[in-house]
């Protein structure tokens, strides 16, 4: 029953270098989010997707690019890393919220990036 | 602009009684409500939820409040138990639009 799941669980990168993020959930959800938690800080959205092929910015885009070429993954790019984005980065997924009827996100368990 | 606020970093409690966890929101067209619990080192976990038609949702030991007139919802535990001990994150959004999170209690339950 895997869920959400994140790859790599952690990476130190040095500035400029670049790395993709992978996120692979297996429910089916058409929704899947990027969130990064910082220290003292709540989950911030960087991007999102409502379905496959379709991407939109969240909160917190710059600096950032995603990709959903299939419906059960989501990638997160950093093009040229920066120390400021050292943080913990969060994947979730959810269903399509219907007329009336919310859907909760549900969560992997989070990579945690360095970068130097 | 922080739009769901939780002001209270901590909360300490002793097993057997009450916990109560506050979150206050600005945002009026906030309709959708959630708790989150988090351990160390883990993704957040769905808790409970509440819709803006609702002013209480309960699930076992955990009851959801919500006060639209106030922007005001709360999270009770009762009894709660030394593995509630985590951080506990509250959430809203507008259906269909993206989560805003509060920036977490740490609640302790000891025994």
């Amino acid at each position: 029953n895997a869920g959400v799941t994140q790859t790599p669980k952690f990476r130190v990168l040095k500035t400029g270098q670049s790395m993709t993020l992978l996120c692979a959930q297996d429910m089916n959800h058409e929704y899947m989010y990027w969130y990064r938690q910082d220290p003292g800080m709540g989950l911030r959205l960087i991007h999102y997707s409502v379905g496959e092929g379709t991407t939109a910015k969240g909160e917190v885009p710059d600096g950032y690019n995603v990709s959903r070429l299939k419906k059960q993954n989501f990638l997160l790019g950093l093009e040229s890393a920066a120390p400021s984005q050292t943080s913990v980065y969060f994947c979730a997924s959810s269903r399509t919220p219907g007329q009336g009827v919310n859907q909760p996100q549900h969560f992997g368990d989070g990579t945690r990036l360095s970068i130097l | 602009d922080q739009q769901v606020k939780q002001n209270s970093p901590s909360l300490s409690v002793q097993e057997g009684r009450i916990s109560i966890l506050n979150c206050d929101y600005t945002n009026s067209m906030f309709d959708y409500f959630l708790w989150y619990k988090k351990y160390p080192a883990e993704g957040p976990t769905f808790l409970i939820s509440i819709s803006s038609i609702k002013d209480k949702n309960e699930d076992g030991r955990f009851t959801v409040f919500l006060n639209k007139s106030a922007k005001h919802l709360s999270l009770h535990i009762v009894p709660s138990q030394p593995g509630d001990s985590a951080v506990y994150f509250c959430a809203a959004s507008v259906t269909g639009y993206a989560l805003n999170f509060g920036k977490g209690t740490s609640l302790l339950v000891t025994p």
